[in-house]
């Protein structure tokens, strides 16, 4: 299958600075790209849908200022967690889809990031 | 709205003991249903992509099926390397997100 990379696997940051985590999709292209968390024995709660050269959506209820999304390449989308607080420690996964002609339906997730605020 | 709910949310196995987890929907115009794999502290993996009642599809030990009101994935004969979350996800006619259920986590013991 498709291969999508998420970095950094963990990070720990001090409460009030930002953190950035990268997804990226290594053998394919992906117009959209999508970011979710996941609470310890809970599912995948879907925060935004990350577009190539435009704006994300966000879904209801996530603040857009707090964790902000760029997808600047068809193989390239970040999310910035600004001014950190202890309640944004979680698992962070994103995904991908190819986009190409032919890619298929299926979502290839990354390996996800541990962020722990202290 | 689209809705997902997976059960059991837990299931414990002896090794060879066949089991199967279901995945019931209800979703606006079914694009695709999937499973994945999810083991602790890593993404999840992608398993199947079934697309309409009476589809079936299998990988080594897990089959999956689907009707129109839910979908089945079915462990043969597990091995203990089985253990894991196993996701449902449905994708409707709004299209280009999924709706994942809880979840089930499957243990198997040898």
């Amino acid at each position: 299958g498709a291969v999508v990379s998420q970095h950094p696997s963990r990070v720990i940051c001090k409460s009030g600075t930002s953190v950035k985590i990268e997804c990226r999709s290594l053998d394919f292209q992906a117009t959209t790209m999508f970011w979710y968390r996941q609470f310890p024995k809970q599912s995948l709660m879907l925060m935004a849908t990350s577009n190539e050269g435009s704006k994300a959506t966000y879904e209801q209820g996530v603040e857009k200022d707090k964790f902000l999304i760029n997808h600047a390449s068809l193989t390239l989308s970040t999310l910035t967690v600004t001014s950190a607080h202890p309640e944004d420690s979680s698992f962070y996964i994103c995904s991908a889809r190819d986009s190409q002609p032919g890619g298929g339906t299926e979502a290839f997730f990354g390996q996800g990031t541990r962020l722990t605020v202290v | 709205e689209d809705q997902v709910t997976q059960s059991p949310e837990a299931l414990r196995l002896q090794e060879g003991e066949s089991s199967s987890l279901n995945c019931s929907y209800t979703v606006s115009g079914l694009r695709g249903l999937f499973w994945y794999r999810q083991d602790p502290g890593k993404g999840p993996e992608f398993l199947f992509t079934l697309y309409s009642a009476g589809e079936e599809k299998e990988k080594e030990r897990l089959k999956a099926t689907l009707t129109k009101k839910e979908s089945f994935l079915h462990i043969t004969a597990p091995k203990p390397e089985d253990s894991a979350t196993y996701l449902c996800a449905v994708e409707g006619a709004a299209g280009n997100k999924l709706t994942f259920g809880g979840g089930t986590r499957v243990l198997v013991k040898p």
